[in-house]
């Protein structure tokens, strides 16, 4: 079966600070991967996409960028943090053109101070 | 772009009290998903609607996909506590947008015991 994993759960960093936030998939060859950012508990924002190794979308101009360096791996980073980066954080996999969804990640509660 | 609008925004009910959520676009969509949120998780799939007309239930949990495939709604009965949670709709449109989710805003459950 399919696992999606993402960590930390939680995370506390200052402001103008690094971000490296990672989500891993097994079980699984060559998955779409994506980000999502969620704000005080409502909407979800997608950030990124991603249908290969080294292909990346961007959906909204931000602070924040994203690599895939192997299939499985999806990484969300920051070079310097921003207060308006707070936020809840999901990672989510599928299959190619599937009509069977998303599956997200437990997700990253990050808190910029 | 393609744009879902999920209504209510938030529910407060009581205990007992059935409940009803749907959402509609001005496009249509070939799949229909309604996923819960638990405060500080990840969105989890409840029911996935692949035909027009479609109803599905899953437990005291009830979704169609509506006839003009523009919409969808769904209905829990006999809420309980463990209810509580963002609902999101979410379609999947054909074409160049195949397997590429829209979710909607989010309805917030309170359930009152």
């Amino acid at each position: 079966s399919q696992t999606i994993h993402q960590w930390p759960a939680t995370l506390v960093q200052p402001v103008g600070s690094p971000l490296s936030l990672e989500c891993t998939v097994e079980g699984t060859s060559n998955p779409n991967l994506y980000w999502y950012r969620q704000a005080a508990g409502r909407g979800l924002q997608l950030l990124f996409y991603s249908v290969g190794i080294g292909q990346i979308s961007s959906e909204v101009p931000q602070n924040l960028s994203a690599s895939r360096p192997q299939d499985r791996q999806f990484i969300l980073s920051s070079k310097k943090l921003l207060l308006s980066d707070s936020g809840f954080y999901l990672c989510a996999w599928s299959r190619y053109r599937s009509d069977y969804g998303y599956t997200f990640g437990s997700g990253t509660r990050l808190t910029v101070v | 772009g393609q744009q879902l609008n999920q209504s209510p925004q938030s529910m407060f009910i009581q205990e007992g009290e059935d409940v009803s959520m749907n959402c509609t676009s001005s496009s249509i969509f070939n799949t229909w998903l309604w996923y819960k949120q638990e405060p500080g998780e990840g969105p989890v799939l409840l029911i996935a609607l692949y035909k027009a007309g479609e109803l599905t239930s899953n437990g005291r949990l009830t979704a169609q996909f509506g006839i003009t495939r523009k919409d969808s709604f769904l209905n829990i009965s006999a809420s309980i506590p463990s209810d509580v949670g963002i609902y999101f709709c979410a379609g999947i449109a054909g074409g160049t947008s195949y397997g590429k989710l829209t979710f909607g805003q989010g309805t917030i459950l309170t359930v009152h015991p």
